[in-house]
C-alpha cells in the first residue's frame, strides 16, 4: 500500500497567526515529500520539495521564511504557514514518494486553510 | 510553451462512450509518466503509470509516444463515476530524490446518463 495522511483536514485561523500542517506516510518510508497548493479550479502548484534530514528546496516565488518545512523523519514532514493572511487561504496537499521504486507520488487528503 | 499541456475540456460524453485524452510534454529527457484523477475538492489519486510499451488496466489504456512527446489515456465504456479531472504528470529535474513531477492543468470529463 501507499497511504499518506494529512492533519488537519481543514483549519480556520485568524490573520497573523501560524498554522502547522502534518503529512505522514503510514505504510512506507518516504525520503522525499512534496508540498503543493491548489486554488479553486486551478492546477497543482508545487511549493517545495522536502527531503528527510536536509533543507527543503523551494520553487521560485515561494517564500521560505513564510512557509517553513521540516522533514524530521522518513514518515513525517510538516508545513508551517507563518503570519497567515487571507490570500494564503487555499487547499494544501502533500505527497510522498517511496524510498525505493519509481517516481509515483502518493497524496494526502489535503488541508483546506481559511484565513479570516 | 508550457512544459506539460493538456486540453482542459470539458469533455461531455454519454455513458458507455469511449473517450481519449492527450498530453504533450516539452522535456525530451523526461523518464516517467503518470495519469492521475482528481475529484472535486479532493486530492489527486494515481490512476496509471505510463510505460513505453503501453499498458492497460481494465477499461483504461495508457500509451507513450516518445518520438512525438505525448502520452494518451483511453477510457472505454465510460461510467458516471469516471467524471473527474484527469491530470497528466511527467518527471523533470535532476536525478535522485529531488525528481519532481511537472503537472498539466488537467482535462475535465463529465459522463452523462
Amino acid at each position: 500500500g501507499a497511504v499518506v495522511s494529512q492533519h488537519p483536514s481543514w483549519v480556520i485561523c485568524k490573520s497573523g497567526t501560524s498554522v502547522k500542517i502534518e503529512c505522514r506516510s503510514l505504510d512506507f518510508q518516504a525520503t522525499t515529500m512534496f508540498w503543493y497548493r491548489q486554488f479553486p479550479k486551478q492546477s497543482l502548484m508545487l511549493m517545495a520539495t522536502s527531503n528527510e534530514g536536509s533543507k527543503a528546496t523551494y520553487e521560485q516565488g515561494v517564500e521560505k521564511d513564510k512557509f517553513l518545512i521540516n522533514h524530521a523523519s522518513l514518515t513525517l514532514s510538516t508545513l508551517t504557514v507563518t503570519s497567515a493572511h487571507p490570500e494564503d487561504s487555499s487547499f494544501y496537499i502533500c505527497s510522498a514518494r517511496k524510498r525505493r521504486g519509481p517516481y509515483e507520488q502518493y497524496f494526502g487528503p489535503g488541508t483546506r486553510l481559511t484565513v479570516t | 510553451r508550457k512544459e506539460v499541456e493538456q486540453d482542459p475540456g470539458p469533455f461531455n460524453v454519454p455513458e458507455g462512450a469511449t473517450v481519449a485524452f492527450n498530453c504533450t510534454y516539452s522535456n525530451s529527457a523526461s523518464q516517467s509518466f503518470f495519469w492521475y484523477r482528481q475529484d472535486c475538492r479532493k486530492e489527486p489519486k494515481l490512476l496509471m503509470s505510463v510505460y513505453s510499451s503501453g499498458n492497460e488496466d481494465g477499461r483504461f489504456t495508457a500509451q507513450l509516444n516518445r518520438a512525438s512527446q505525448y502520452i494518451s489515456l483511453l477510457i472505454r465504456d465510460s461510467k458516471l463515476s469516471d467524471s473527474a479531472t484527469y491530470l497528466c504528470a511527467v518527471t523533470a529535474g535532476d536525478a535522485g530524490n529531488n525528481r519532481k513531477l511537472i503537472w498539466g492543468l488537467g482535462t475535465s470529463l463529465a459522463v452523462n446518463p
